[in-house]
């Protein structure tokens, strides 16, 4: 099986710019996370949604925004890019909603904002 | 939300049994206790997962307390490409919609191996 995949692998954009990240998530897995994480620190959660309802958002601005669709893949978009959003973007997914469950992620998309 | 210490970086090397202790002390009942493994530029992996007591896998073992309030994740015998941040994380739960789905990583503990 396929494990999580998430594209582009790598970003380059411009302050005001939007982009969108794409995640596809392991078959049979209905929760997709996302996670950003700044270099030398731990993932920060920014989204969760299972059978393509938000479950859970983090402590991020209006300009991150996220959605899943009917085949459990997930898109991340982010508005009006600061250069402070410079981070890899992690995508994970798992059988169910809660921490108990095992999360398999992704490579990541490391966006930078220039 | 229950947090968690754990040390920020440890040395080690080659064929040495590692032990990374992590605090929990706001652990709620229903909380699992999980810890992962990330390399550099990659999403972390799944390691080991307990409740209580002991639990051993093919990579690792996992030792928790009867209070629950700290757990030991134990690698033996690491090599060179176990060097990697190691992070504790317990189960979070958001106060709206029951949701407990976001996993909440510190800093994590930066291993060392060493030939």
């Amino acid at each position: 099986d396929a494990g999580v995949t998430q594209s582009p692998t790598h970003l380059i954009k411009t302050r005001g710019q939007h982009v969108t990240l794409r995640c596809s998530p392991i078959s049979g897995h209905k929760s997709v996370s996302w996670y950003q994480q700044v270099l030398g620190q731990g993932p920060q959660f920014i989204f969760q949604y299972y059978e393509k309802e938000e479950r859970g958002r983090g402590n991020f601005p209006d300009r991150f925004s996220a959605r899943q669709f009917p085949n459990y893949s997930s898109e991340l978009n982010v508005n009006a890019l600061l250069l402070g959003d410079s981070a890899l973007y992690l995508c994970a997914s798992s059988l169910r909603d809660d921490t108990n469950t095992e999360a398999f992620f992704g490579q990541g998309t490391r966006l930078t904002v220039v | 939300l229950a947090k968690t210490t754990q040390p920020i970086s440890m040395d080690s090397y080659e064929g040495q049994e590692v032990n990374i202790t992590c605090s929990h002390n706001n652990i709620a009942t229903n909380d699992y206790i999980t810890w992962y493994q990330q390399f550099p530029s990659q999403g972390p992996r799944f390691i080991i997962q307990g409740y209580k007591t002991k639990v051993t896998n093919e990579v690792a073992s996992l030792f928790i307390p009867a209070d629950r309030k700290s757990s030991t994740l134990s690698l033996p015998r690491v090599s060179l490409s176990d060097t990697a941040v190691y992070y504790c994380l317990v189960g979070a739960t958001l106060n709206y919609g029951g949701s407990q789905g976001n996993l909440i990583f510190g800093k994590g503990t930066k291993l060392s191996v060493k030939p």
